[in-house]
């Protein structure tokens, strides 16, 4: 069984600087995905950003972007420019991808307050 | 407007009345998932169903119930809800597996088991 962990269960950071979440994963899948996700206060799940773990080049979205290690099984969401409508829990999740399967597991979150 | 919906929203039951909670997406999408959130544990993944009359097991099965008749349609069943269900719920869809296939959630249904 995959398991995701989120070791930063708050995290607080100042307006226009620079944050970065933590999220390490073990498995012993070769092809998976990876996601960051973003729950603001209205309980809405969006998402942040996504990664395939065959893909060696590092994704990016704007402000966001992601330290990925495949060796190290770790997944680090990088936040610049914060903005106070950044404040929100964000959350891990990987995606197992063997024929067709959809089982997802997510961290437990990191609290991100971002202080004007 | 491409969206999943859940209804109801909100609910407060008694335990042992069996309650049917809907999920409805208009994209067209193959997989459906249910998750419940709880504090301090993240999304936990109920079930998951690959297309209609196809689902699966996820991590935390027990007390639920799915069924896929139609592609657009997921709804979980608890049969017997008992206090230890009260969570916060969430649907989600997507159009194949992978990054490719990013996850759409419902608003969440929150529910309270007396």
């Amino acid at each position: 069984a995959q398991t995701v962990t989120q070791s930063q269960p708050e995290m607080s950071v100042q307006e226009a600087e620079t944050v970065t979440l933590s999220c390490t994963y073990d498995t012993s899948e070769n092809n998976y995905y990876l996601f960051w996700y973003k729950q603001p206060p209205s309980r809405q799940m969006i998402l942040v950003i996504r990664q395939e773990a065959y893909k060696q080049q590092n994704a990016t979205e704007n402000r966001f972007s992601v330290n990925f290690q495949k060796a190290a099984k770790s997944f680090s969401l990088k936040i610049s420019d914060s903005q106070l409508g950044d404040t929100a829990m964000y959350f891990c999740a990987f995606m197992k991808h063997t024929g067709g399967y959809q089982k997802v597991t997510f961290g437990t979150g990191t609290k991100l307050q971002v202080i004007p | 407007e491409a969206q999943v919906t859940q209804n109801p929203r909100y609910l407060i039951t008694v335990t042992g009345k069996k309650l049917t909670v809907t999920c409805s997406q208009n994209m067209n999408h193959e997989y459906m998932s249910w998750y419940r959130q709880d504090p301090g544990l993240g999304l936990r993944q109920i079930y998951y169903s690959m297309n209609v009359e196809v689902t699966d097991k996820g991590d935390v099965p027990e007390g639920y119930k799915v069924s896929r008749k139609e592609k657009r349609n997921f709804p979980l069943i608890l049969e017997s809800p008992s206090p230890n269900q009260t969570s916060l719920y969430f649907c989600a869809s997507s159009f194949t597996s992978g990054a490719r296939g990013t996850q759409y959630f419902g608003p969440g249904t929150r529910l309270t088991v007396l």
